[in-house]
């Protein structure tokens, strides 16, 4: 079975500081490993994938992945945070070899304050 | 990438009552799943719908409760049948793109239970 923590549920940043949203995986094959972002009364949006290749993944927004295989982590970074970065991230994983439906983490609120 | 629309976007239905919800995809897919993502939650597998078979069905949900179908590649419905409260939910169809890694998800349908 493959799972997703976010060990935290909020994550409190001021403007124009890094931030880090959490996330590790288990899974039994090769990680598929992907970030979502959800603003208010939206759908999903897609944000970046690690699937193969360098450990820094670079997505939309500015934002970017670091893959650890070592300790199951795909954390998700920006160097300077916006207020309108602020929504509900969810980290999600698949088996490479495995079936294509993701498991998804329970999801990170990021409120960037002015 | 591929766009996906949903229908209705919200409702409001009595207990007992039935709901289909519609999904088109702007082309043609491999695979399509049935998502659910209750209030303040992470989002949960319902289905893997699958074009001229019957749905694959995740732990906890059954054919009788939300039947699935997916008569072609770009178009799949997912009815909740004898609703009660507690489906209350945010109902998302995902499709997954020709690259066979990203998903793509629809805008969601709010069902409210009364």
């Amino acid at each position: 079975a493959q799972s997703v923590a976010q060990p935290e549920d909020q994550v409190n940043v001021a403007e124009g500081n890094p931030l880090t949203v959490k996330c590790t995986y288990s899974v039994s094959g090769n990680p598929y490993l992907f970030w979502y972002v959800q603003y208010p009364n939206r759908g999903l949006q897609f944000l970046l994938k690690y699937i193969t290749g360098d450990n820094l993944v670079k997505g939309s927004y500015g934002f970017e992945a670091e893959f650890n295989k070592s300790q199951t982590s795909f954390h998700l970074k920006k160097p300077s945070a916006l207020v309108s970065d602020s929504a509900l991230y969810f980290c999600a994983v698949r088996d490479g070899a495995g079936r294509r439906a993701l498991t998804f983490g329970s999801g990170t609120r990021l409120q960037v304050q002015p | 990438s591929a766009v996906i629309s949903q229908k209705p976007s919200r409702d409001i239905c009595q207990r007992g009552t039935s709901l289909t919800i519609q999904c088109q995809v702007d082309s043609q897919v491999t695979m399509m799943f049935w998502y659910r993502q209750q209030p303040g939650q992470s989002l949960t597998l319902i289905a893997t719908a699958n074009q001229g078979s019957e749905a694959t069905y995740e732990s906890g949900f059954v054919i009788d409760k939300f039947p699935i179908s997916r008569p072609n590649l770009t178009f799949s419905t997912l009815t909740v049948s004898n609703m009660s409260p507690e489906d209350s939910s945010i109902y998302l169809c995902s499709a997954l793109g020709d690259s066979d890694y990203e998903q793509y998800f629809g805008p969601g349908t709010r069902l409210t239970v009364t």
